[in-house]
């Protein structure tokens, strides 16, 4: 299969934590990368592979991957974390590129 | 750091070609890396368009394939999209991004991305 599924909405109350889910097969050969995309806005790369964090991306944004489910884990969630948040693979091949659906974020 | 910048119309006809070009600065497009085309049509999620080397290897998206093309001009630093028999269904925000895959380890991302521009497809 070459889809990556995720819930369509999830909500946090503040300074809880959120597990956003992302599953399809492709994740056997290649991590999930994560992407939040606030109103108006470009995605920004939240995490990636291992649990990596590019620079600037707060320390409460952490991922978690087994088999075919990978995780975005948001530890103490923040009003300003309200967004879109998109899953990212590629398919067994390696050569295309698959997007979750998204799963849009509130913050209560 | 790397920036990448769309442009191109905002504006084409049903039927047209839709023509867009990504220039990266910071940074040399002739890296091990794959340029790629993401679009977002209004009030929906992300879908890939195609993606390219700076060899001139070329992956689509299957559903787009037959009127993508992504083309690469490493004297200018940029790579371009075209698309072809436009409909509304086209109408989008169009991002260029960079993508880095290393297969060996299951690394894929996109990162950076444009700021995107939007395009609508209308007479």
């Amino acid at each position: 299969s070459s889809e990556l599924t995720q819930d369509p909405a999830v909500s946090v109350a503040l300074g809880q934590t959120v597990r956003i889910t992302c599953q399809g097969d492709s994740l056997r050969n290649y991590y999930a990368s994560w992407y939040q995309q606030k109103p108006g806005q470009a995605p920004i790369l939240v995490i990636f592979g291992n649990n990596n964090r590019p620079s600037g991306i707060p320390d409460r944004f952490s991922g978690s991957s087994s088999a075919i489910t990978a995780s975005l884990i948001i530890t103490g969630a923040q009003a300003e974390d309200e967004a879109d948040y998109y899953c990212n693979s590629r398919d067994s091949s390696g050569d295309l590129v698959i997007f979750g659906g998204g799963t849009k974020l509130t913050v209560l | 750091q790397v920036q990448l910048q769309e442009s191109g119309p905002g504006l084409v006809k049903p039927s047209g070609t839709l023509s867009l070009t990504c220039a990266v600065s910071g940074g040399f497009i002739m890296t091990n890396n794959w340029w790629s085309w993401v679009r977002q049509p209004p009030g929906k999620g992300l879908e890939w368009i195609g993606e390219i080397y700076h060899s001139g290897r070329t992956s689509y998206n299957p559903s787009l394939k037959t009127r993508v093309t992504i083309s690469i001009d490493k004297s200018k630093n940029q790579f371009s999209l075209k698309l072809t028999s436009v409909t509304a269904a086209d109408t989008a925000v169009y991002y260029c991004a960079r993508g880095e895959v290393k297969a060996a380890t299951g690394i894929n991302r996109f990162d950076p991305w444009g700021q995107g521009t939007l395009v609508t497809v209308s007479s």
